[in-house]
């Protein structure tokens, strides 16, 4: 496709499950981000690809959240003994360029941790 | 406190009309902003961009303001449509890493289209 897919587009976990979410970019493109976005609230950054080098993993809330991009292009969120606070809509974004391009968005995960 | 914010969560403006979206950051680093537009159960959209060393920049009926003097950025949308509406997010980039290799948003402000 054209844009940016996520999937699962839905995921209910019980309390202490893993799941893992993926996003497969626009092809082509270098950069790789994800966020976090809780409900009413604006996306939160989580981490950031360059290629298959993750250059940033400053917003992951905890050693619970691992990304991986082994191959440059598709990338996996996963989340170990998910936790309720987990619960969000995690999306994925690529950009063409290094820094300082315009991202464009995936229609995100619906995580909900019961 | 937030980086990038918005002054109000709600603008409701009848069809037709003109809106503007305010936001204020406070990292005077910062040298890329973005507007997203994001329907319910969707992703951002990219509306517009501006890189620091512009003061206004316009494309189709939007058209983003800049004012690195006092932080503030703006969208004005021109003659509001319907499918307008949508929650609407500043967002900057300092691209300084460190975490900034990311955008920092802005709590979003719910814009609504009265007919």
């Amino acid at each position: 496709g054209a844009g940016v897919s996520q999937s699962p587009r839905y995921k209910v976990a019980k309390r202490g499950q893993d799941v893992a979410l993926r996003c497969d970019p626009i092809s082509g493109h270098v950069s790789l981000f994800w966020y976090q976005q809780a409900l009413g609230q604006g996306p939160e950054f989580l981490t950031y690809f360059q290629n298959e080098a993750q250059l940033d993993k400053s917003g992951l809330p905890s050693d619970r959240f691992f990304a991986e991009r082994p191959e440059g292009s598709v990338s996996t969120l996963k989340i170990q003994r998910t936790q309720q606070e987990d619960s969000a809509v995690y999306l994925c974004a690529s950009s063409p360029g290094s820094m300082n391009t315009e991202a464009f968005f995936g229609q995100g995960t619906r995580l909900t941790v019961v | 406190g937030e980086s990038v914010g918005l002054h109000l969560p709600t603008l409701s403006v009848q069809e037709g009309d003109n809106s503007i979206i305010n936001c204020a950051y406070s990292n005077s680093a910062s040298d890329y902003f973005i507007w997203y537009k994001q329907e319910s159960g969707k992703g951002p959209q990219f509306i517009i961009d501006i890189r620091s060393n512009m003061d206004k920049r316009q494309g189709q009926r939007v058209t983003v303001l800049l004012n690195k003097t006092v932080k503030h950025l703006s969208l004005q949308i021109a003659a509001t449509q319907p499918g307008d509406s949508a929650v609407y997010f500043c967002a900057e980039n300092s691209g300084s890493g460190g975490g900034a290799d990311g955008l920092t948003f802005g709590k979003g402000t719910h814009l609504i289209i009265q007919p």
